[in-house]
């Protein structure tokens, strides 16, 4: 049962213009939300978070959108950059002495100079 | 501030051999550790967690097992390698009384 889905395993931009990775869950427990950035052979980089409370968190270039309910959050980069390219892991977690924290399988972002 | 170490960063190893994985962290104490595998083309899998020294949870029952034997090392270990373990392990750590895990540099381990 996977509780977290990506499903666009693949996404193509040109630069300077606006990526949005997608991200859906099935499990109302999770209190919150991260995406993570990942280069080949590299360990995932934190990139930015949402608490459940929440329904926008702005970082720099990276916007981070959540609706619950519709059990759905997203990722913008604005302006989407050759760097960006990598695979971005949305991560949802349950909080407190039950720590959970469940992984999508990715979505691979592109950005085309 | 804190950084997260794992070796080797390559490792190529036949099949039946044994295995040691080292995952060390610094500049915090008591973190939750854990272990994960990234197989080709797929995601995360959730191996072993630790919330203490001597302390390990295991999420895949498999051929793998881990250790913690100090605070800020974890490892994780085979006495028989399958082909099956052929992957990308990441050790990450989190503070107990925060929500994100930050990954290490991981190991690539390819079994012949």
């Amino acid at each position: 049962d996977q509780q977290v889905k990506q499903n666009s395993p693949s996404l193509s931009v040109q630069e300077g213009r606006i990526s949005i990775l997608n991200c859906d869950y099935t499990n109302s427990m999770f209190d919150y939300f991260l995406w993570y950035k990942k280069y080949p052979a590299e360990g995932p980089t934190f990139l930015i978070s949402i608490s459940s409370i929440k329904d926008k968190n702005e970082d720099g270039r990276f916007t981070v959108f959540l609706n619950k309910s519709a059990k759905h959050l997203s990722l913008h980069i604005v302006p989407s950059q050759p760097g960006d390219s990598a695979v971005y892991f949305c991560a949802a977690i349950i909080g407190g002495s039950n720590y959970k924290l469940t992984f999508g399988k990715g979505t691979l972002l592109t950005v085309n100079p | 501030s804190q950084t997260i170490h794992q070796w080797p960063a390559t490792l190529v190893q036949p099949v039946g051999s044994p295995l040691s994985l080292e995952c060390t962290v610094e500049g915090t104490s008591n973190p939750n550790l854990y272990w994960y595998r990234q197989a080709a083309g797929r995601g995360l899998q959730l191996l072993f967690y630790s919330v203490g020294i001597g302390q390990i949870s295991s999420e895949v029952p498999q051929n793998l097992s881990a250790s913690r034997p100090q605070d800020r090392q974890f490892i994780l270990s085979s006495k028989k390698l399958l082909l099956s373990d052929s992957g990308f392990y990441l050790c990450a750590w989190r503070l107990a009384a925060t929500d994100t895990q930050y990954f290490g540099p991981g190991t690539r381990l390819t079994v012949l």
